[in-house]
């Protein structure tokens, strides 16, 4: 069984430059979260999905950052403009009843 | 504020001893807690996961949860160089698939040969 496939691994772009990941979930798994890893510290929630509908948008910086589940399958993250900050790991994952799987994540450097 | 806390080491034990990794967490309706490893580089990996209070065995590995103290902890039996990684608590108020995950800042575990 193929897990959370993420595209692409890594990106660098300027500040001020858009930049979008996508998210492919593990099958059958209604929930998928993106999270975001700084440096030396553990992933932080930015959404959750239940299907189409995000549930949990609390910790997502709306100003910039946007995040659609078409057809509560695949997924997409965008920022837009991207700042220094920004920089960090950016981590899907789904769960499906007890466990949360993680994909490999997207390196994002922004210059 | 709902926190996990965690050392961040680094922990170093020689091969072959028992690595003991802890954690607390400050929501007392917690529910159900998960055990990540984290190599350099690498996306988190679950190990395992456990609800009740007492010890859940697997393998080398076993999570011992205290709810009373707001505590859970991981021991690695007979250590290996290949177990040196970042190790991250996790801990979901809800069970189940609802709710979120909560991580500490891990703990760095180094094995020494």
């Amino acid at each position: 069984e193929a897990g959370v496939v993420q595209s692409p691994r890594y990106k660098i772009i300027e500040k001020k430059q858009p930049v979008a990941f996508w998210c492919n979930p593990i099958s059958g798994h209604n929930t998928l979260y993106w999270y975001r890893q700084n440096l030396g510290q553990g992933p932080e929630l930015l959404i959750r999905y239940e299907n189409e509908e995000a549930v949990d948008d609390s910790q997502l910086p709306k100003d910039r950052f946007s995040a659609e589940r078409l057809k509560g399958v695949d997924s997409t993250l965008k920022i837009q403009p991207a700042e220094l900050g920004d920089s960090a790991v950016y981590l899907c994952a789904s769960s499906l009843a007890q466990a949360t799987y993680f994909g490999a994540g997207t390196r994002l450097s922004v210059l | 504020q709902k926190e996990v806390e965690q050392n961040s080491g680094p922990l170093s034990v020689p091969e072959g001893a028992i690595a003991s990794l802890n954690c607390t967490y400050s929501d007392r309706g917690s529910q159900s807690f998960f055990w990540y490893r984290q190599y350099s580089g690498k996306s988190p990996e679950l190990i395992m996961f456990i609800y009740s209070n007492g010890d859940k065995e697997d393998g080398r590995f076993t999570a011992q949860l205290n709810k009373a103290s707001q505590y859970v902890s991981l021991l690695i039996r007979d250590s290996q160089p290949s177990d040196s990684a970042t190790y991250l608590c996790a801990v979901n108020v809800y069970g189940g698939s609802q709710g979120n995950l909560i991580f500490g800042k891990g703990t760095k575990l180094s094995v020494k040969p």
